[in-house]
């Protein structure tokens, strides 16, 4: 059973345009919902987390939506970079475990 | 202050051999993930370990794995007799104590085939 729902599976943008990864969850009991970015032959690595009573948090040219009532949210990315081609993963926390979505391959494009 | 270790980080055995990962925390960090990420799929947590205590294993398949995280040296994920199904990424993850869940810190992984 998937906990963390995420699409969508690839995305293709070019440089400069706007990157948008949605998420959903069911569990009203996740606690933090962090977004992780990997690049290939690498672990994971933190990007931007944000809490369920935050609408949004923005850091540099990230920014997470936040929509309780729905049980979704997002990672936009600004003037994506070709350095911003990564593979990137929602999750959420609860009871001290992370569960992960199942990853968006996102390619910029020159 | 070097990151979180992974070694192997390739491991070839064949079925029915034994496969054994270690991971080396962040210095200072006492808690350690263990997770398995299977190819196009996202990681999936396997067992929550402090020094000699196992805090959470409800991610772990019921046999041939084990994990540990003794009081000297690194934490060591052990499978016994694998199968081709154990072919995946395993990635250890260490964090701080007192921390949010999040704040884990991931090594590169080990990537495991079986043939």
């Amino acid at each position: 059973q998937q906990q963390v729902k995420q699409s969508p599976q690839s995305l293709i943008v070019q440089k400069g345009g706007i990157s948008i990864i949605n998420c959903a969850y069911e569990n009203t009991a996740f606690d933090y919902f962090p977004w992780y970015q990997q690049f290939p032959g690498k672990g994971p690595a933190l990007l931007i987390a944000i809490r369920p009573d935050v609408s949004e948090k923005k850091e540099g040219r990230f920014t997470i939506s936040f929509n309780k009532s729905a049980k979704q949210f997002s990672l936009h990315i600004m003037d994506s970079q070709p350095g911003d081609s990564a593979t990137y993963f929602c999750a959420a926390t609860g009871a001290n475990n992370l569960f992960f979505g199942t990853g968006t391959r996102l390619t910029v494009i020159p | 202050n070097a990151g979180v270790m992974q070694n192997p980080r390739h491991l070839v055995r064949r079925r029915g051999q034994e496969a054994r990962l270690r991971c080396s925390p962040m210095k200072g960090h006492s808690h350690v993930y263990w997770y398995r990420q299977l190819p196009e799929e996202g990681l999936k947590f396997m067992v929550y370990l402090q020094k000699e205590n196992i805090i959470d294993e409800s991610g772990m398949p019921k046999e041939r794995f084990s994990a540990e995280f003794p009081k000297e040296g690194p934490s060591i994920l052990r499978i016994q007799q694998v199968v081709r199904g154990d072919s995946a990424a395993y990635f250890c993850a260490s964090s701080p104590l007192n921390s949010v869940a999040y704040e884990q810190y991931f090594g590169p992984g080990t990537r495991l085939t079986v043939t």
